[in-house]
């Protein structure tokens, strides 16, 4: 079935500090790719999102892109700051988008 | 409501009792899921409603777990005689469409002791 791979973590970085997280599926068909994070105390929040290959999606800094032939989805950000501190998690849709496989998250701590 | 809400945030229940976790999702929007989050890891799909239609229950671990929607709105997802395995927390999400991203709410934290 479809799943997601990501890197585990923890993560700890300095402020300013380049961040990326790895990220590969395995499915069947075109799924469409997604990042989730989750803040603090807070419930997941859509960071961004790609429908088919070669989309970049990108938000607050961050970006991903869509790369079939390696089937991954690496999310990125070139300066962190401690707000980035939460739980990033990978995820994709499957054939009628309604079903979302996640990953098991990684935790992102971000030092002043 | 401009977001998700879920009650209650928190439940501790003794094996063996049934809950109801209650899911109010963003007015308007059709699709509504739950989400199964064991601690450490990512949400696990359990249910899909369109509308008041439960398209999908494929996820739902046993017989002990009951979802339902029945006005298309307010969903309630039930759990009977609880297991210490059941503890996690449960998540609710709508959309608009199926190719929307989901708005998540909160979560149910469930302790089963």
């Amino acid at each position: 079935g479809d799943s997601v791979t990501q890197m585990e973590g923890p993560v700890t970085l300095s402020e300013e500090a380049f961040l990326t997280i790895n990220c590969t599926y395995t499915a069947t068909g075109y799924p469409s790719l997604f990042w989730y994070v989750q803040y603090p105390g807070e419930g997941l929040q859509l960071l961004l999102k790609a429908t088919k290959a070669d989309d970049k999606g990108s938000n607050k800094g961050f970006e991903a892109t869509y790369r079939k032939e390696t089937t991954s989805f690496h999310l990125e950000k070139g300066s962190v700051q401690v707000s980035d501190s939460a739980v990033y998690f990978c995820a994709l849709g499957g054939p009628n988008d309604y079903k979302l496989s996640f990953g098991a998250g990684t935790t992102v701590t971000v030092r002043a | 409501g401009a977001g998700v809400s879920q009650s209650p945030r928190y439940k501790v229940a003794k094996r063996g009792q049934d809950v109801a976790l209650r899911c109010d999702p963003i007015s308007g929007h059709v699709s509504l899921f739950w989400y199964q989050q064991a601690l450490g890891q990512g949400p696990e799909f359990l249910t899909y409603f369109q509308n008041e239609a439960q398209l999908d229950k494929s996820g739902l671990p046993s017989d002990r777990f009951f979802a339902e929607r029945p006005e298309g709105s307010v969903s309630t997802l039930k759990i009977q005689r609880t297991q210490q395995e059941d503890s996690a927390v449960y998540l609710c999400a709508s959309s608009l469409g199926t190719a929307n991203g989901y708005t998540f709410g909160s979560g149910t934290r469930l302790t089963v002791v």
